[in-house]
């Protein structure tokens, strides 16, 4: 079974740049995440999905990033303009549908950002 | 704001068992303790989840004593590719996991 996909796995961008991540979760995962590892830190959560919902999108700075997941599956992470401290490791998970944070995620292997 | 406190780092011998512990004082009646593993250029990975008494599996056994305030992850016989970092997490399914800076395990040789 193919796990969580997601590209690019390295992507390096000027300041003001914009720049996208996609993520492509477990088949039948309904639930979606997308975190934020800076370096010597765990995964901070920035939005949760149900499927094409987003049910928790506090932690996600709504002036520079935004996301989507147009038909509950696949989704993009994009950051506009991109400053130097976001630079980071973009993470997704994903696990199976329900109104809960299921406790078993299953993530990519991450993005890693790095914002000139 | 994590949850849960754990070492910063340990170091081990192959070979070892290694114990790694962590406090959770505030845990809630609802909550499941659940422990990941981060290799370098990885997104961590469940190892382990229980709720009270002893939970074992194919990689690891998780310890957790009557008043759940602890709980302690043993790797038996570690090798060198068990070198990472390792994050307990409590949480219930209601409220998000929270990560903290986990446990940096250096295994040598």
């Amino acid at each position: 079974e193919a796990g969580v996909v997601q590209s690019p796995r390295y992507k390096i961008i000027e300041k003001k740049q914009p720049v996208a991540f996609w993520c492509n979760p477990i088949s039948g995962h309904n639930t979606l995440y997308w975190y934020r590892q800076n370096l010597g830190q765990g995964p901070e959560l920035l939005i949760r999905y149900e499927n094409e919902e987003a049910v928790d999108d506090s932690q996600l700075p709504k002036d520079r990033f935004s996301a989507e997941r147009l038909k509950g599956v696949d989704s993009t992470l994009k950051i506009q303009p991109a400053e130097l401290g976001d630079s980071a490791v973009y993470l997704c998970a994903s696990s199976p549908g329900g109104a809960l944070y299921y406790n078993e995620q299953f993530f990519g292997p991450g993005t890693r950002l790095t914002v000139l | 704001l994590a949850k849960t406190t754990q070492p910063i780092s340990m170091d081990s011998y192959e070979g070892q068992e290694v114990n790694i512990t962590c406090s959770h004082n505030n845990i809630a009646t609802n909550d499941y303790i659940t422990w990941y593993q981060q290799f370098p250029s990885q997104g961590p990975r469940f190892i382990i989840q229980g709720y009270k008494t002893k939970v074992t599996n194919e990689v690891a056994s998780l310890f957790i004593p009557a008043d759940r305030k602890s709980s302690t992850l043993s790797l038996p016989r570690v090798s060198l590719s068990d070198t990472a970092v390792y994050y307990c997490l409590v949480g219930s399914g209601n409220t998000p996991l929270v990560f903290g800076k986990g446990t940096r395990l250096s295994v040598i040789a």
